[in-house]
């Protein structure tokens, strides 16, 4: 159980270019997604938290216009990286907290290698 | 807010020794500290958790300790194996009932297992 999937696994495209990414909770309802960043051999960096229903809340220092969060349903949340450049060349990847209780774990999707040409 | 230091940055151990990694967390509300194992280009995996309301839990070969007062929490692996080779990430989060709870993580530790 808790599976968390992730698409596309890997995108290159050319800058200017914007790219949607997905993430869907297989098997369980994620109210709560999070969206993290991963420069090669760096730790996980907190973008955003996705809410179903509601807006983004986004952490400090990340452009709100430039990352757009969508969490539309309860399995379902997606980042878009518009006019991508390649500065915004990372590993994305998201992950879905299960359930609502206090420390309930996230589990995470297996990340999306963004290459900006 | 919170700010995870986790050290070493770099462990090798001979198969079969113990492995020691050390966290602390600046935020005494957090009250939530996953653990994480990543292998390259995969995704971050749960090996164990702790709560607040508890110092130390065991699964298997892999324990947690938690010491709220000194604000740090240490991953404990025992009869290291091959296979645990990879990158651990700590983290710490503020959890409440439906609220919000990213996890600010550590830097990493990677954990070389000689053989």
């Amino acid at each position: 159980g808790a599976v968390v999937s992730q698409h596309p696994s890997w995108v290159i495209c050319k800058s200017g270019t914007s790219v949607k990414i997905e993430c869907r909770s297989l098997d369980f309802q994620a109210t709560t997604m999070f969206w993290y960043r991963q420069f090669p051999k760096q730790s996980l960096m907190l973008m955003a938290t996705s809410n179903e229903g509601s807006k983004a809340t986004y952490e400090q220092g990340v452009e709100k216009d430039k990352f757009l969060i969508n969490h539309a349903s309860l399995t379902l949340s997606t980042l878009t990286v518009t006019s991508a450049h390649p500065e915004d060349s990372s590993f994305y990847i998201c992950s879905a907290r299960l359930g609502q209780g206090l420390g309930q774990p996230q589990h995470f999707g297996d990340g999306t290698r963004l290459s900006i040409l | 807010g919170e700010n995870v230091e986790q050290h070493p940055s770099t462990l090798s151990v001979q198969e079969g020794d113990s492995a020691v990694i050390k966290c602390t967390y600046s935020d005494s509300a957090s009250n939530y500290f996953p653990w994480y194992k990543q292998e390259l280009g995969k995704r971050p995996q749960l090996i164990i958790d702790i709560r607040s309301n508890v110092g130390e839990k065991k699964d298997q070969r892999i324990a947690v300790t938690l010491n709220k007062t000194a604000k740090h929490f240490s991953l404990h692996i025992t009869e290291t194996q091959p296979e645990d080779s990879a990158v651990y990430f700590c983290a710490a989060s503020i959890t409440s009932g439906g609220g919000a709870d990213g996890l600010t993580f550590g830097k990493g530790t990677h954990l070389i297992i000689q053989p």
